[in-house]
């Protein structure tokens, strides 16, 4: 498959362990988060999203954190499986009039057995 | 159908030819988006829709880009006069629209300029 990023960021983990990917955002001002995973080959899935306004948002095994005083956002991932090995890339809307999302550079998420 | 499609998957040419990539948004998605991710970058925005218009071309990189949008659903990017450093995944992203933010990406078109 091809491969989304060469020099990317990289986490291993324990299959059955939790995992936590960060990001750091830029934007004060941003309104809006999301998470994306990427497996190889493939476009970009949408996983969680935050407003500016909440701390934590929970899903299904994620969990989206967001600490504005740092500008910092991360993804936990509980019992991680094989197939949550992708790319994960966090991204911001910068403003409430902007509709683009600026996107992080992106961290690899291996799983091993 | 359920998801975004993109057309075609996968696009070779040759430097100085143009090309057309199609994207078909979800069904009743009123937004659309453009986004290019070169190897060993993140997502880099070109465009954004609502509707056929285009509020934001702002990351289109030359003039030799463009895109359209018709009857509020498709949308077609031309690269004109390719070159080599346009070859990336072109991915195509739609949304309910305003403030319905959620994007829901399609699988990308593979352009390898030769």
């Amino acid at each position: 498959g091809e491969s989304v990023g060469l020099h990317l960021p990289t986490l291993s983990v324990q299959e059955g362990d939790n995992s936590i990917i960060n990001c750091a955002y830029s934007n004060s001002a941003s309104d809006y988060f999301i998470w994306y995973k990427q497996e190889s080959g493939k476009g970009p899935q949408f996983i969680i999203d935050i407003r500016s306004n909440m701390d934590k948002r929970q899903g299904q095994r994620v969990t989206v954190l967001l600490n504005k005083t740092v500008k910092h956002l991360s993804l936990q991932i509980a019992a991680t499986q094989p197939g949550d090995s992708a790319v994960y890339f966090c991204a911001e809307r910068e403003d409430q009039g902007a509709q683009k999302l600026v996107f992080g550079q992106g961290t690899r998420l291996t799983i091993n057995p | 159908g359920a998801g975004v499609s993109q057309s075609p998957s996968n696009k070779v040419t040759e430097k100085g030819k143009d090309v057309e990539l199609r994207c078909d948004p979800i069904s009743g998605h009123t937004a659309l988006y453009w986004y290019r991710q070169s190897l060993g970058q993140g997502l880099e925005f070109l465009i954004y829709f609502q509707g056929n218009s285009a509020p934001d071309k702002s990351g289109l990189p030359s003039d030799r880009f463009s895109a359209e949008r018709t009857g509020g659903s498709v949308s077609t990017l031309t690269i004109q006069r390719t070159q080599q450093e346009d070859s990336a995944v072109y991915l195509c992203a739609s949304s309910l629209g305003l403030h319905q933010e959620t994007q829901y990406f399609g699988p990308g078109t593979r352009l390898l300029v030769l």
